[in-house]
């Protein structure tokens, strides 16, 4: 099955600082997601981002599928976005999304 | 306009038993996907459920069950309970196996379940 690593998998940031969290793949994707789960455990729908960017607000993503990753974008970050940023592809025609392991931000007051 | 709703919140079980959870998906939503996060890991698939058949599954074994209701709830059935099944259980609801572009998951807060 297709492989989903993400980097780096520990940040520490101080507030306002921004950052980019990437997501590769190993296989050919059709959709592909990211969420961010909070310390109680919620995850949250971020981006649903097959290919191209998207913005909201602070964030953006960019998913370049031809060459198998995908990027998350935190500008100016604040202490509510600590957590955990998964990727999660799926895997072309198999209606399943993946999850990679994940980055755990930490952004400091 | 509700979310996902699972229940229960946190459970405790006995080495052995087997268990039931429960997911109701966001309206307008029909097809549901359960995931097991172990503490420190990304979520891993179980199955899917859509139109009331399960449509995909990942690696896990029979004693994993589910079914889903003509109402597009669910539940999620694990026999024979093992210390290793301690995790958290995920619900996501989305609008067809297949969402069109624009559309993901919708994840509920999830069931804790504890084997002892």
């Amino acid at each position: 099955g297709i492989q989903v690593e993400q980097s780096p998998p520990d940040l520490i940031l101080q507030e306002g600082a921004n950052s980019t969290l990437r997501c590769n793949f190993s296989d050919s994707v059709n959709n592909l997601q990211w969420f961010h789960q909070n310390p109680w455990g919620q995850l949250i729908n971020l981006f649903y981002i097959p290919s191209g960017t998207k913005q909201n607000g602070r964030l953006s993503a960019t998913t370049v599928a031809t060459e198998r990753y995908s990027l998350l974008y935190i500008s100016s970050s604040q202490t509510t976005d600590s957590g955990v940023y998964f990727c999660a592809p799926e895997n072309s025609g198999t209606y399943k999304y993946i999850f990679g392991t994940g980055t755990r931000l930490k952004v400091l007051a | 306009d509700a979310g996902v709703t699972q229940s229960p919140t946190h459970l405790i079980k006995t080495r052995g038993q087997q268990v039931t959870l429960r997911c109701s998906p966001k309206s307008g939503h029909d097809t549901v996907s359960w995931y097991q996060q172990a503490l420190g890991q990304g979520p891993q698939f179980i199955f899917q459920y859509y139109e009331e058949e399960e449509r995909q599954r990942g690696n896990f074994p029979d004693r994993f069950s589910g079914h889903q209701f003509p109402n597009y709830s669910s539940e999620l059935n694990v026999n024979a309970l093992l210390l290793g099944d301690s995790a958290l259980y995920l619900c996501a609801s989305s609008l067809k196996p297949y969402p069109p572009s624009g559309y993901g998951y919708t994840f509920g807060s999830g069931t804790r379940l504890t084997v002892v």
